[in-house]
This record gives C-alpha cells, sequence and structure tokens, in this order.
C-alpha cells in the first residue's frame, strides 16, 4: 500500500507568481483534501474533491483552486501569491465511507519572498 | 477560524512523567480526532472518538470526551522522548460532511 506523497518538498516563489502543489492519494482512495498551516498554526482547511468534484471549501479567496484527476491524484493552485501564502501545505486522502480517517501527506513548504 | 483550542500551548516534562492536554470546541460535533506533528512534518492520525463516547484507549494514549462541557482530554502515559511532537485535536461538526478542524496545537517535549 503505498501512503500520501507530495511534490515538491520545498518550493520558493516570489510575490505575485503562481504555483502548482501536487498529491498522489494512498491505493483506494478517492477524496483528497488540501490544508494550509502557516508556522505555529494548525490546518486550515482549504478545499476537498470527491470524484473530481470539489465537495467542500473552507474560508480561502478563489486565486486557491484545485483539480482532482479520475486517478485521484490532485493539484492545488495558487495565483498571485502573496506574502501571507508562506506555509506548509499539506494534502489528506480519504475513502468516503471513512471520510474521517484522512490521511495525510508530508506536505509542501511554500515560502513567498 | 480556529473550533478547537488546544491546552497548554506548551509542556515540557521528563521521560516517564504523563502529559495530559486539552481541547476546547465551540459547537455540536460528530467527532473528535487526535493527531500528532513531528517536526512541521504531515499529521499522523492517533485516535477518534465519537461524540456519543466518553473514553477510548489505545496504547499508552487515553482519550475522554465530554460533550456537556466540549471539551476532550489525550492523556500519554509514561512518555518517551519520542512522543516530542505537536499535538492538534481536530472536530467536524453535526450535520455536515466530513471538514474537520484544527487547533493551534500543544507542543510536548519530553526530556530523556
Amino acid at each position: 500500500e503505498t501512503g500520501v506523497t507530495q511534490s515538491p518538498t520545498h518550493l520558493i516563489k516570489t510575490r505575485g507568481q503562481q504555483v502548482t502543489l501536487r498529491c498522489s492519494s494512498q491505493s483506494g482512495h478517492n477524496t483528497v483534501s488540501w490544508y494550509q498551516q502557516a508556522l505555529g498554526q494548525g490546518p486550515q482547511f482549504i478545499f476537498q474533491y470527491y470524484r473530481e468534484e470539489e465537495n467542500g471549501r473552507g474560508n480561502f479567496p478563489p486565486r486557491f483552486s484545485g483539480l482532482q484527476f479520475p486517478n485521484y491524484s490532485s493539484e492545488l493552485n495558487v495565483n498571485a501569491l502573496e506574502l501571507d501564502d508562506s506555509a506548509l501545505y499539506l494534502c489528506a486522502s480519504s475513502w468516503t465511507g471513512t471520510a474521517y480517517e484522512q490521511f495525510f501527506g508530508p506536505g509542501t513548504r511554500l515560502t513567498v519572498l | 477560524s480556529q473550533q478547537g483550542e488546544e491546552d497548554p500551548q506548551a509542556l515540557s516534562i521528563q521521560e516517564g512523567e504523563n502529559a495530559t492536554m486539552n481541547c476546547s470546541y465551540k459547537t455540536s460535533i460528530n467527532n473528535l480526532q487526535w493527531y500528532r506533528q513531528n517536526s512541521g512534518r504531515g499529521l499522523v492520525h492517533l485516535i477518534l472518538i465519537r461524540s456519543n463516547e466518553r473514553e477510548k484507549h489505545s496504547g499508552r494514549l487515553r482519550v475522554t470526551l465530554d460533550t456537556s462541557k466540549k471539551s476532550s482530554s489525550l492523556l500519554i502515559t509514561a512518555s518517551r522522548a519520542a512522543d516530542t511532537a505537536s499535538y492538534f485535536c481536530a472536530t467536524d461538526k453535526s450535520g455536515g460532511s466530513y471538514i474537520p478542524t484544527f487547533g493551534r496545537g500543544t507542543s510536548l517535549i519530553v526530556h530523556p
């Protein structure tokens, strides 16, 4: 069984740029959720995808968007980066029937300069 | 916004001692979960307790839930240096799809 993987591990961007983060779900999982974790804070829910459709969204602006692919891998896109977007971005996958059992990837550390 | 809040923010103990951390939340929940995070990496699920349960055990972990007080506690017995990590509670609200809300966490340091 393959766990949740994320790429890249670290990323440095400048303000105004766009970034794409990737997540590969655990085998057999059809739901993926993305979280933003600022330094010293808990993870904040960005959105969730189920069967390639957005299935819930947190309090994040539209410049945060996502995709889920038929193989259940996922992307998080952030446009017009701001300094406050610097954070650890976590994805978590789960199976619909046990949605609360989320398995987290190691995260992507994004730094916006 | 943070639904859950952990207390204390930081805890420092010696190996072998017990560590207790608390979580308070604001609205009715379906489930409450505790997670561990090492050095800003991915979260590891520790234990889930449902709203109709009062206590659960898993190895050296004991979780209690008091829905009347909207609070939960995580007890780690006989702590080890490897338990050094941040601990988060996450709640999901009643009546909705599973969207967990995390607190700010408790940073636990266990000194060998």
